[in-house]
C-alpha cells in the first residue's frame, strides 16, 4: 500500500523558520495536504493542494512541492505552532487515501 | 451551526462488531462525500474510507477493507462505519470529516472511542 514517510520531530527555537518534509512516489502527479493537530483536538488545515493556504492561517505557514517530496515551512515559528503536522494525499489511483506518519514540531 | 457529532464507540471484544455513526447538522450533508479517520493512542492519523455524496462510490484502506463498510443516510443527514471482525489493532479514536473543496478534510468531528479487548 501507498506511503508517506515524514521526520519524527523537528525542533526549533521560537522565530526561526521550520521546515517539515513529505516524501511519496506519487506526489509529483498528486496534491500535498497538511493538517496540524494540537493535544487532545481534532486537525485542522492548514494547507490544500500544495501551496494554498486555507482562510485563517497565519501567512508564516507555506507550502511546496518538488518531485516526490512536500514541504511545509513555518517561517518564524511561534510556540503556538507546537503541534503534530501530518501530510495527506492520494494515491496513483486517486481512489485511496493516506497520511504521513505525523511530524511533532516542538518550538522552545 | 455546522458540526459533526459522531456515536456508537465503546468496548468490544475481539471478533465482534460494532456500528459508529456521524450526525451532520448545518451545511449541505447530501451534497459533500465524507471520511472516516482514525487515531489510535497516541499514533498518528490513519485514513480509513471514503464514500461520495451520493452513496454510490466508495474506497478503503487496505487494513479495513471487507471488514468494515462506510454507509449514509441522506435522509437522515447521517454517515455510518460498520466494523465486522474487529481486532485489538482498531482500537482508536474515529473521526468523520467532511470532504470539502478542492478535496479537503475541511470539517472534522471530534471523534468516538473505540476499543477492542476481551
Amino acid at each position: 500500500s501507498y506511503e508517506l514517510t515524514q521526520p519524527p520531530s523537528v525542533s526549533v527555537s521560537p522565530g526561526q523558520t521550520a521546515r517539515i518534509t513529505c516524501s511519496g512516489d506519487a506526489l509529483p502527479k498528486k496534491y500535498a495536504y497538511w493538517y496540524q493537530q494540537k493535544s487532545g483536538q481534532a486537525p485542522v488545515l492548514v494547507m490544500y493542494e500544495d501551496t494554498k493556504r486555507p482562510s485563517g492561517i497565519p501567512e508564516r505557514f507555506s507550502g511546496s512541492s518538488s518531485g516526490t517530496m512536500a514541504t511545509l515551512t513555518i517561517s518564524g515559528a511561534q510556540v503556538e505552532d507546537e503541534a503534530d503536522y501530518y501530510c495527506y494525499s492520494a494515491d496513483s489511483s486517486g481512489n485511496q487515501r493516506v497520511f504521513g506518519g505525523g511530524t511533532k514540531l516542538t518550538v522552545l | 451551526q455546522v458540526q459533526l457529532v459522531e456515536s456508537g464507540g465503546g468496548v468490544v471484544q475481539p471478533g465482534r462488531s460494532l456500528r459508529l455513526s456521524c450526525a451532520a447538522s448545518g451545511f449541505s450533508f447530501s451534497t459533500f462525500g465524507m471520511h472516516w479517520v482514525r487515531q489510535a493512542p497516541g499514533k498518528g492519523l490513519e485514513w480509513v474510507a471514503v464514500i461520495s455524496f451520493d452513496g454510490n462510490n466508495m474506497y478503503y484502506a487496505d487494513s479495513v477493507r471487507g471488514r468494515f463498510t462506510i454507509s449514509r443516510d441522506n435522509s437522515r443527514n447521517t454517515l455510518f462505519l460498520q466494523m465486522i471482525s474487529l481486532r485489538a489493532d482498531d482500537t482508536a479514536v474515529y473521526y468523520c470529516a467532511k470532504l470539502g473543496e478542492r478535496d479537503t478534510l475541511d470539517m472534522w468531528g471530534q471523534g468516538t472511542m473505540v476499543t477492542v479487548s476481551s
